[in-house]
């Protein structure tokens, strides 16, 4: 199974600040990698697939990076509605698996 | 439209049973691979088990394979998970899931619990 290892698992922040999220994967994935938002009480929301695509209506603020094993999810300037978890998904092969997940915190 | 309505959750005794369903529509059913993705209260998500548009194949994580079934009904636009040998860390907020789109469900909780 791919195991799909994130950093950090928690972090905080402030308005305006760059945040960077990794995932490594423990085997190759090309780049069947996704990013998800979630916050409480909502279902999860796709911001980035295929590694660095941008989901239709996600601000422009969100990229995504990396191919293989390494991969980063940027947010460029952090805004107030951006304090979240995120986690990435490996869907290359079964069982798919998400990273243990990043708790995006106001500082 | 797109709406997933999931249904079935509820409170169930430490190796019990219970089967989630979810309702499609919005979008062509049978053309899309499906999923069910968990959240245990307090930790983050779990991809739990997938299933091909045809139905024909059927994946599952390591924590439920042997004691889970998914399944679809394509005439009816219908997901399914059969849970059976349920264990308190099954406890969860389930979601079904078109991943590929990124559609999913509202979440219906499942707590075993004696």
């Amino acid at each position: 199974d791919i195991q799909m290892t994130q950093s950090p698992s928690a972090m905080s922040a402030s308005v305006g600040d760059r945040v960077t999220i990794t995932c490594r994967a423990s085997q190759g994935i090309s780049n069947f990698l996704a990013w998800f938002q979630h916050k409480p009480g909502k279902v999860p929301k796709r911001l980035i697939y295929a590694a660095s695509s941008l989901q239709s209506g996600v601000p422009s603020r969100f990229s995504g990076s990396g191919s293989g094993t390494e991969f980063t999810l940027t947010i460029s300037s952090l805004q107030p509605e951006d304090f979240a978890t995120y986690y990435c998904l490996q869907h290359n092969a079964y069982p798919w698996t998400f990273g243990q997940g990043t708790k995006v915190e106001i500082k | 439209e797109v709406q997933l309505l999931g249904s079935g959750g509820g409170l169930v005794q430490p190796g019990g049973s219970l089967r989630l369903s979810c309702a499609a529509s919005g979008f062509i059913f049978s053309s899309y691979a499906m999923n069910w993705v968990r959240q245990a209260p307090g930790k983050g998500l779990e991809w739990v088990s997938g299933i091909s548009g045809s139905g024909g194949s059927a994946f599952y994580a390591d924590s439920v394979k042997g004691r889970f079934t998914i399944s679809r009904d394509n005439s009816k636009n219908t997901l399914y998970l059969q849970m059976n040998s349920l264990r308190a860390e099954d406890t969860a907020l389930y979601y079904c899931a078109n991943l590929y789109s990124s559609y999913w469900g509202q979440g219906n909780l499942v707590t075993v619990s004696s």
